[in-house]
């Protein structure tokens, strides 16, 4: 099976910076990636790192290291808009489904 | 179209109905997936298409849920015997393929927010 742990909340000020840890354990793991989704909207692809290190677009970044099963999203320079909750996924090398953590809910405070 | 379409936004059903809910996906996207989510937890894999086939069901929970996509563009999820537990979200997402289109993610359409009474 796989299971991915990721905190069910967190608050920060505007201006801030926030890390969203996921841990997972999955067999055949391709690849993690990272969605927003604001209440009643629909969820929107942020990222997805498949090696080793950072990729940053923007004011959010993604890390990954696949030795400790383990990867953050960082969001930077805290928006009210990005008050949202964020979920990571894993993609197994056998298919192309995602299997998504439970979701991280960000609120922003002014 | 520009997006993932979702019909119906919302529907309320009575225990035991047969509903069918409807996903347009992006123009030329061959993959199709189905996934649901109930409130406050993340999406939960059901089924995914790769063209006309279902390449992959097995996040369908039992036999009273079915999905088809006849032509490879527009699909149907099919739920018969409703129960009170089928109460959730369902969303519908497309891909332009599947392999290392997951490095472009999936789009999302907004859902069908189903309720069983």
């Amino acid at each position: 099976g796989q299971s991915l742990e990721q905190p069910s909340e967190v608050t920060a000020v505007e201006g801030a910076i926030v890390q969203i840890n996921c841990t997972y354990q999955t067999s055949g793991f391709y690849g993690l990636s990272w969605y927003q989704q604001h209440d009643g909207g629909a969820p929107t692809f942020l990222s997805y790192n498949a090696l080793d290190g950072l990729e940053e677009t923007g004011r959010f970044s993604s890390f990954l290291s696949r030795s400790d099963s383990y990867g953050y999203l960082l969001l930077q320079e805290l928006q009210m808009k990005d008050s949202a909750s964020y979920f990571c996924a894993v993609s197994k090398a056998a298919g192309n489904k995602l299997t998504f953590g439970g979701g991280t809910r960000v609120l922003v405070k002014p | 179209g520009a997006g993932v379409s979702q019909t119906p936004s919302n529907k309320v059903t009575e225990k035991g109905k047969y509903v069918e809910l409807r996903c347009d996906p992006i123009s030329g996207h061959t993959a199709l997936y189905w996934y649901r989510q109930s409130l406050g937890q993340g999406p939960e894999f059901l089924i995914y298409f790769q063209g006309t086939g279902a390449a992959d069901d097995s996040g369908l929970p039992n036999d009273r849920f079915f999905a088809v996509r006849p032509e490879g563009s527009v699909s149907t999820l099919k739920i018969q015997r409703t129960e009170r537990g089928d109460s959730a979200m369902y969303l519908c997402a497309s891909s332009p393929g599947t392999g290392v289109w997951v490095f472009y993610g999936y789009t999302f359409g907004s859902g069908t927010r189903l309720t069983v009474v």
